[in-house]
């Protein structure tokens, strides 16, 4: 099956700094790769997502990047601010219709004033 | 629209001892998951149920049970609870198609077996 690799797992960052977090996946067949962001006591929200047949989506302050070749994808977040601070995870899909998610173990990202 | 609801948001049981998590979506969605999320685990699927009538094992399914009761509604069972099932319990939903969507996640259900 599919493994995601998330790295860091602890990012501290100055406040309007940026922000990179990684991930890998193993499955070549996996198309789907969403990002989601999780306060405390609270569900994952969709921050951002790529499909395969995209190199680089962005919004706003937020941009995620996919290299299909060496399986990787990143999120890019710049002009960090303090409610930034959160767990972020990446993960992939490799089929269409009703298919799980597998997930990154996650990064605590933490924005220093 | 509420989204996904779960109840009960806390729950503690002793071993041995059985209970059902629901969960419930407004947002018209096919498909439905459980997850549970471990420290320093991130997310592992449980079952998940592609339409009404349907359901699937994913990733940890062993000592769970699953019940999609309608379109809106799938629950999480434990029969007989062990330590190893404390943990935090999200459940999701998402539109069903040719390729993946976006999933929609619940509050979360906060677990306790002693």
């Amino acid at each position: 099956g599919e493994n995601v690799e998330q790295h860091p797992s602890t990012l501290s960052v100055q406040e309007g700094d940026s922000a990179v977090i990684k991930c890998t996946y193993s499955d070549s067949a996996s198309n789907y790769f969403p990002w989601y962001k999780q306060e405390l006591g609270k569900g994952p929200q969709l921050i951002i997502d790529i499909r395969s047949n995209v190199g680089e989506k962005k919004d706003q302050r937020i941009a995620v990047t996919l290299n299909k070749t060496a399986k990787h994808f990143s999120l890019h977040i710049t002009e960090t601010q303090p409610e930034d601070s959160a767990v972020y995870f990446c993960a992939a899909s490799t089929g269409g219709g009703a298919d799980g998610l597998t997930f990154g173990k996650g990064t605590h990202l933490i924005i220093q004033p | 629209n509420a989204g996904v609801t779960q109840t009960p948001k806390f729950q503690v049981l002793k071993t041995g001892q059985s209970m059902t998590l629901q969960c419930a979506q407004d947002m018209n969605h096919n498909s439905m998951y459980w997850y549970r999320q471990d420290p320093g685990m991130g997310l592992r699927l449980i079952y998940y149920s592609a339409s009404e009538g349907t359901t699937d094992k994913g990733e940890v399914p062993n000592g769970y049970n699953v019940s999609r009761l309608n379109k809106r509604e799938f629950s999480l069972r434990l029969e007989s609870a062990a330590p190893s099932q404390t943990s935090v319990y999200f459940c999701a939903s998402s539109e069903f198609g040719a390729v993946a969507n976006e999933q929609f996640f619940g509050p979360g259900t906060r677990l306790t077996v002693l």
